[in-house]
């Protein structure tokens, strides 16, 4: 397994206060992914990185932003909380044609 | 775009059957990946086996095994003497093949799949 880790596990916010979750690996890949989990929806992107500094958007990036600074870290921020982005986020690599993924933090904004 | 669609949104097997998982897909690439992934509780996502579009052969990986019909766009999983560890969400997985860029995967809503002692 690559060696992906994800900040924080689980986290409870209000709604209008900033969050900044933090995805770190350790296997120098180029490619990373931040999707997001609900129930019915399967996993959706949510933004992605193709090396440092160069981002874009997935299917579900309204209300989120990223920051890539360093290979090895890719970072999803709420600006501004809401409800419905109460969800379970995952945070993935790629290397060639397989990706790999984070254990996932566990979202609440109430 | 690229959709993904599993029409069994829970299923339910006595252990040691066998059991098969539909996904069907929609695309206008000729080149691309698919991919089985195994969410069990833990919620840890587990690549269970994958398919490039251009082999005609199916993949296996022991108890797993895909039938995969391109011109139908189906990719369908079965697991064989299913175990209760195979008791898990299950979703199927679309990403674009060498020269799609940097996109990631498209899943779809996924199969709770429950193996029964």
């Amino acid at each position: 397994d690559a060696g992906i880790t994800q900040s924080p596990r689980h986290k409870v916010t209000e709604t209008g206060t900033p969050v900044t979750l933090r995805c770190h690996q350790t296997e120098n890949h180029r490619y990373m992914y931040w999707y997001r989990q609900d129930p019915g929806h399967g996993l959706r992107l949510i933004h992605y990185s193709y090396g440092v500094k160069d981002t874009d958007k997935g299917e579900v990036s309204d209300g989120y932003s990223v920051s890539r600074s360093k290979t090895e870290d890719f970072l999803l921020t709420l600006e501004s909380a809401t409800s419905s982005q109460t969800s379970v986020y995952f945070c993935a690599t790629r290397a060639l044609d397989e990706q790999y993924f984070g254990p996932g933090t566990r979202l609440t904004v109430t | 775009a690229q959709t993904v669609t599993q029409s069994q949104p829970e299923m339910s097997v006595q252990e040691a059957e066998t059991v098969t998982l539909s996904c069907t897909y929609d695309t206008s690439e000729s080149n691309y990946y698919l991919f089985w992934y195994k969410q069990p509780p833990s919620r840890q996502m587990i690549l269970v086996i994958r398919q490039e579009a251009y082999k005609q052969q199916n993949a296996t990986e022991n108890r797993f095994s895909v039938n995969f019909q391109k011109a139908a766009k189906s990719f369908s999983l079965k697991i064989s003497d299913s175990q209760l560890g195979d008791t898990a969400m299950y979703f199927c997985a679309f990403m674009k093949g060498p020269g799609g860029g940097a996109d990631g995967l498209t899943f779809g809503k996924g199969t709770h799949l429950i193996i029964q002692p």
